[in-house]
């Protein structure tokens, strides 16, 4: 069975522009998390999706959004780039939207590595 | 969810057994305590996961102490490929399965 999928992979983009990250669940998942990691740093939490809702949000600025779609895949986009968005961006999917005591685990994708100049 | 410290790195030598320590002084009585490894440039990886008792699976050993206050994961024969950063989380039932803080981890270094 595949993994979660991200694309893509790396990019590069010049402070000001736009992006669009993609994420693919695997199949049966219905939550859909993003996280940021800056290099040296763990992964922090930017927002979850559950049945194309946003069921939580961490502390990033508004230019920071994000969707679901019907088929559970997520689109992570940020706007105004700043030198400081550089980071590798995760998506993450888990089967429901609440842990219980025998789930919680998350999958995570291999990750877009965001360079802005 | 309750806060972890964990050392910033550690060496371990190939074959012997890795212990890696987490505090989690804050715990609360619903919250779980969940390993994930992360190879270098990759997504993080789930290890394991435990409530009170001791668990055990194919990767790794989670030792919880009675008070629940911290924990140590155990790799009986590190390898090479052990080689990475290792966070230790706790997250209670019922909450947001998505969100999970993660600290900076401890940077395990297996050498031959």
């Amino acid at each position: 069975d595949a993994g979660v999928t991200q694309s893509p992979t790396h990019l590069i983009k010049t402070r000001g522009q736009h992006v669009t990250l993609r994420c693919s669940p695997i199949s049966g998942h219905k939550s859909v998390s993003w996280y940021q990691q800056v290099l040296g740093q763990g992964p922090q939490f930017i927002f979850q999706y559950y049945e194309k809702e946003e069921r939580g949000r961490g502390n990033f600025p508004d230019r920071f959004s994000a969707r679901q779609f019907p088929n559970y895949s997520s689109e992570l986009n940020v706007n105004a780039l700043l030198l400081g968005d550089s980071a590798l961006y995760l998506c993450a999917s888990s089967p429901s939207r609440l842990t219980s005591g025998d789930t919680g685990e998350l999958f995570f994708g291999e990750g877009s590595r965001l360079t802005v100049l | 969810d309750a806060k972890t410290t964990q050392p910033t790195s550690m060496d371990c030598a190939e074959g012997r057994a890795a212990n890696l320590p987490c505090n989690h002084s804050t715990i609360s009585g619903n919250e779980y305590v969940y390993w994930y490894r992360q190879i270098h440039s990759q997504g993080p990886q789930y290890i394991i996961h435990g409530l009170k008792n001791n668990e055990t699976n194919e990767m790794a050993s989670l030792i919880i102490t009675e008070d629940r206050k911290s924990s140590t994961l155990i790799l009986p024969h590190a390898t090479l490929r052990d080689t990475a950063v290792y966070y230790c989380i706790v997250r209670a039932v019922n909450t947001n399965a998505g969100k999970s803080t993660f600290g900076d981890g401890t940077t395990l270094t297996v050498k031959p």
